[in-house]
């Protein structure tokens, strides 16, 4: 059974950094490209971060780009988002999600049940 | 970035009966080379995450019940459920994987009459 689970989140101060985890089993995690999505509190999804199987290839959506760094370690079969410059704005609940593909090009076929992320003074 | 918008924003429909949810893009999703549409629909249950229903805009994910379809090419796609059941009460997502950023509609919430 395929199963992604976060962790790390917590509330933190704007300006200050946090690092999510997402610990994946149940498949093999170096065969696929892994997203974060995120969800503020009450609203829709917004597409975070990307990295593919081998982490050649990584992209951000701009209101994140600069400040969180996506990353793998696939011998760990483990997802991170280290994310700095935390701002209010950055509030949400963190999904880590799995692409169908080891590029990163199709759709999310599993996701984890996600982690939540307050920044506040 | 591409743009999805989804219609309605929320709809109420009785036991039985239909429901569909349309998803517009602001550039169409289908690639010449494959013919293939890039969009997929998730369900989003209160509590829950997110769960792929269909993707390539009308292949749907093993265990969905057949009562849910996906339709539409280019930059008009439509999600339907055939007759609505209780436990289809969520809020529903169409989303491109085109290109990226990869983009989500605003969401569509579904409830009984």
């Amino acid at each position: 059974e395929v199963q992604l689970v976060e962790s790390g989140g917590g509330l933190v101060q704007p300006g200050r950094s946090l690092r999510l985890s997402c610990a994946a089993s149940g498949f093999k995690f170096d065969d696929y490209a892994m997203h974060w999505v995120r969800q503020a509190p009450g609203k829709g999804l917004e597409w975070v971060a990307l990295i593919t199987w081998d982490s050649n290839n990584i992209e951000y959506a701009d209101s994140v780009k600069g400040r969180f760094t996506i990353s793998r370690d696939n011998a760990k079969n483990s997802l991170y988002l280290q994310m700095n410059s935390l701002r209010p704005e950055d509030t949400a609940l963190y999904y880590c999600a799995r692409d169908f593909d080891s590029r990163g090009l199709y759709y999310f076929d599993y996701w984890g049940q996600g982690t939540l992320v307050t920044v506040s003074s | 970035d591409i743009v999805m918008t989804q219609s309605p924003d929320s709809l109420a429909v009785s036991l039985g009966e239909r429901a569909t949810i349309n998803c517009k893009s602001s550039q169409s999703l289908s690639y010449s080379s494959n013919y293939k549409n890039y969009l997929a629909w998730y369900q989003q249950k209160p509590g829950q995450p997110p769960k792929l229903l269909i993707y390539w805009a009308s292949a749907r994910e093993s265990g969905v019940p057949d009562r849910f379809s996906g339709g539409g090419s280019g930059t008009d796609f439509t999600l339907t459920i055939s007759s609505l059941q209780a436990e289809d009460v969520a809020v529903y997502y169409c989303q491109q994987y085109y290109n990226t950023p990869r983009t989500f509609g605003q969401g569509t919430k579904v409830e009984i009459k």
